[in-house]
């Protein structure tokens, strides 16, 4: 089967830090990654998104790096702030025709 | 442009009862996926609805089934209601797919069952 881990539950930044969120998964057939955040009461909300025959990708402090030959893919938030305190979700696809869920890391940013 | 709605936001039944979420996705996109969100399990893939037919499906029992409408419009439901059950429903649209682009998801129906 396939699955997707996180590899820390919960992460606990200083506020102005940058924060890094890792993600692994199983099957080397997988194709396209994405992050989602979740506030608590919210759905999921996109943060951004790679394909495989990208290795990296910005967005508006965030950076997602991919690494396929050890299949790990981390989500780097530069300059964290109070309102990025959300459960991060990472989601993988390609390999079974199903985007699957990581467990979610809770980000926790100290002010 | 609107989000994605789902109606009721909660809900309480019981054991055996039977339950029907809605969600109105996007204007324009045309597939809507269903997942279960729990703390153990985290989110679970139910199924994927594109221009009302069923495209792909996850592991849950026959006690779980959707349909969507021909305005994009999607219902779950759930028969025979069991503890286990409880759960946040979120339903998410995309234009045209979950595996190859971003889903925009609603904020859930929390069910709960007593």
């Amino acid at each position: 089967g396939e699955s997707v881990g996180l590899h820390l539950p919960t992460l606990s930044v200083q506020e102005g830090d940058n924060s890094i969120i890792n993600c692994a998964y199983s099957n080397s057939a997988s194709d396209y990654f994405i992050w989602y955040k979740q506030e608590s009461g919210k759905g999921p909300q996109f943060i951004i998104d790679i394909r495989s025959n990208m290795d990296k990708r910005q967005g508006q402090r965030v950076t997602v790096l991919l690494n396929k030959t050890v299949k790990h893919l981390s989500l780097q938030i530069a300059a964290t702030q109070p309102g990025d305190s959300a459960v991060y979700f990472c989601a993988v696809s390609g390999a079974t025709n199903k985007l699957i869920f990581g467990t979610g890391t809770l980000l926790a940013v100290q002010p | 442009k609107a989000g994605v709605t789902q109606t009721p936001r909660y809900l309480i039944k019981t054991r055996g009862q039977q339950v029907t979420l809605s969600c109105s996705p996007i204007s324009g996109h045309r597939s809507v996926s269903w997942y279960q969100q729990t703390p153990g399990q985290g989110l679970q893939f139910l199924f994927e609805y594109f221009s009302e037919t069923q495209r792909n499906k996850g592991n849950f029992p026959g006690r779980f089934s959707g349909r969507q409408f021909s305005n994009s419009r999607s219902e779950m439901n759930v028969s025979t209601l069991e503890l286990g059950d409880s759960a946040l429903y979120l339903c998410a649209s995309s234009v045209q797919g979950a595996l190859d682009q971003p889903q925009h998801f609603g904020d859930g129906t929390r069910l709960s069952i007593l």
